[in-house]
């Protein structure tokens, strides 16, 4: 069974960092893109990141790139995401999400997400 | 940067109902747009990739159509369990980039 077990979310400053991981587990991690996704509760779905399978390759959304990283370890089939200067806007449910295929257009597994709070 | 508009924001059926749910594209998306469900608590469930591949596991009353700039995602006959809140997302190429619809919340 395909799992992805988000954590590190929690309560920050404004100006902090935080640093998230997502657990895989029940796949070839290896073989797969990547994203980060969030979703500010009770509004819609942002994608953040995207990295290929041996993470050579990343990109990013317009409001994170130069602020978050993306980057995976494939020994310990775990993807992160390095995120400073963390604004209050950023406060989110953030979640990672496997591509079902670099061909198609689809995120087939999701994990369960973890909130980031960013408040003083 | 590609926006996708899904219509209606609320829709409001009863269960054995036909439900259309149409997302529209800013410029051509060609076949790159997928349907996602989120139920409240829960993360976002692919329901179809490509716009027409049924992911693994959803019901045939759901079917997905369309291509270009106009796509729908329709539920034939609706059961309890499909009252959520439905997301379109397209995928650019170059750069490589996403964008989600800003959904369309269909009520009992």
């Amino acid at each position: 069974e395909v799992q992805l077990v988000e954590s590190g979310g929690g309560i920050v400053q404004p100006g902090g960092s935080l640093r998230l991981s997502c657990a895989a587990s029940g796949f070839i991690f290896e073989g797969f893109w990547m994203h980060w996704v969030r979703q500010v509760p009770g509004k819609g779905l942002e994608w953040l990141s995207q990295i290929n399978s041996d993470g050579s390759g990343t990109n990013y959304a317009d409001s994170v790139r130069g602020r978050f990283t993306i980057s995976r370890d494939n020994a310990r089939n775990t993807v992160y995401l390095q995120m400073h200067s963390l604004r209050a806007e950023d406060t989110a449910i953030y979640y990672c999400a496997r591509d079902k295929n670099p061909t198609v257009a689809g995120f087939d597994h999701w994990g369960q997400g973890a909130l980031v709070t960013v408040s003083s | 940067e590609i926006v996708l508009t899904q219509s209606p924001a609320t829709l409001s059926l009863s269960p054995g109902e036909r439900a259309t749910l149409s997302c529209r594209a800013s410029q051509s998306i060609g076949s790159y747009l997928a349907w996602y469900q989120q139920k409240p608590g829960l993360a976002p469930r692919l329901l179809f990739y490509d716009v027409s591949n049924r992911a693994p596991g959803i019901p045939a009353r759901f079917s997905g159509s369309g291509s270009g700039t106009d796509f729908t995602l329709t539920i034939s006959s609706l059961e309890p369990e499909d009252f959520a809140i439905y997301y379109c997302q397209q995928r650019t190429n170059r750069p490589l980039h996403y964008t989600f619809g800003q959904g369309t919340r269909l009520d009992i």
